[in-house]
C-alpha cells in the first residue's frame, strides 16, 4: 500500500537553528499538508499546499515557517529559527483531493526536539 | 477555539462490548467528518468518514452516526477488540484543512 514517508524520524536541534523536515507524499496525490502535535495536545493543522502554493495556513504557521516542493516528489517544512515551543511531532499528509471522502494519508511523523 | 470537541479524554470498554466515542462540533460549515485512529509514535490512520448530508455510515465493525441538528457525531465499534486500544480523533473537513479534536484514548479490557 502506498504511504507517506517522512525524514528524519527524530531530530534534536539547538534553539535558533534552522530545521528542514522532509516528506515524500503518495505519488499521485495533489494536496499536501503539515500538521503537528505537541506532546499531550491535539493534532493541529499548520498548512495545506496545492498547485505549488499555499492554499491555507493556520495562525501557528507564522513567518518562521515555510513549505516547499523543490522537485516532483519531496515536500518540505522549514522552520527558520526554532524556538523551544516548536518541539512537537510533525506530521506530513497528502490526499488526491481536498475534500471529504478522498482520504488524507499521514506519515509516521518527525519528532522535533528543540533544546 | 475548539471547533471540534471530544469531551471524554479516555474510555474503557470490555472486550466484545460496544465502544461509543462521541464528538461535538460548532461550525455548521463542516462538510465531512472523519475518524482517525492513532497509536503512539505513529501517524493518524483514517478509519471512516461521513458526509454532512448523511446520518449514518457503516464499515465493518465501525459505524459513524451524525446528528446535524445537535452538531454531534459518534463512532460505534462493535464488537470491541484488543487491537482497538488506541487514541481516536474526531475530525471535520472545511475546504482545504481538517480540524482535529483532542482525541479520546480507548482502552479495551480483557
Amino acid at each position: 500500500e502506498p504511504e507517506v514517508t517522512q525524514t528524519p524520524s527524530h531530530q534534536v536541534t539547538q534553539m535558533g537553528q534552522e530545521v528542514i523536515l522532509r516528506c515524500v507524499p503518495i505519488s499521485n496525490h495533489l494536496y499536501f499538508y503539515w500538521y503537528r502535535q505537541i506532546l499531550g495536545q491535539k493534532v493541529e493543522f499548520l498548512v495545506s499546499f496545492y498547485n505549488n502554493e499555499i492554499s491555507e495556513k493556520s495562525e501557528i504557521f507564522d513567518d518562521q515557517f515555510s513549505v516547499e516542493r523543490p522537485d516532483g516528489s519531496n515536500f518540505t517544512l522549514k522552520i527558520r529559527s526554532t524556538k523551544l515551543e516548536d518541539s512537537a511531532m510533525y506530521f506530513c499528509a497528502s490526499s488526491s483531493s481536498s475534500r471529504g471522502t478522498n482520504t488524507i494519508y499521514f506519515g509516521e511523523g518527525s519528532w522535533l526536539t528543540v533544546v | 477555539d475548539q471547533q471540534v470537541k471530544q469531551n471524554s479524554p479516555s474510555l474503557s470498554v470490555q472486550e466484545g462490548r460496544i465502544s461509543i466515542l462521541n464528538c461535538d462540533y460548532t461550525n455548521s460549515m463542516f462538510d465531512y467528518f472523519l475518524w482517525y485512529k492513532k497509536y503512539p509514535a505513529e501517524g493518524p490512520t483514517f478509519l471512516i468518514s461521513i458526509s454532512s448530508i448523511k446520518d449514518k455510515n457503516e464499515d465493518g465493525r465501525f459505524t459513524v452516526f451524525l446528528n446535524k441538528s445537535a452538531k454531534h457525531l459518534s463512532l460505534h465499534i462493535v464488537p470491541s477488540q484488543p487491537g482497538d486500544s488506541a487514541v481516536y480523533f474526531c475530525a471535520a473537513s472545511l475546504w482545504d484543512k481538517i480540524i482535529f479534536g483532542k482525541g479520546t484514548r480507548l482502552h479495551i479490557l480483557p
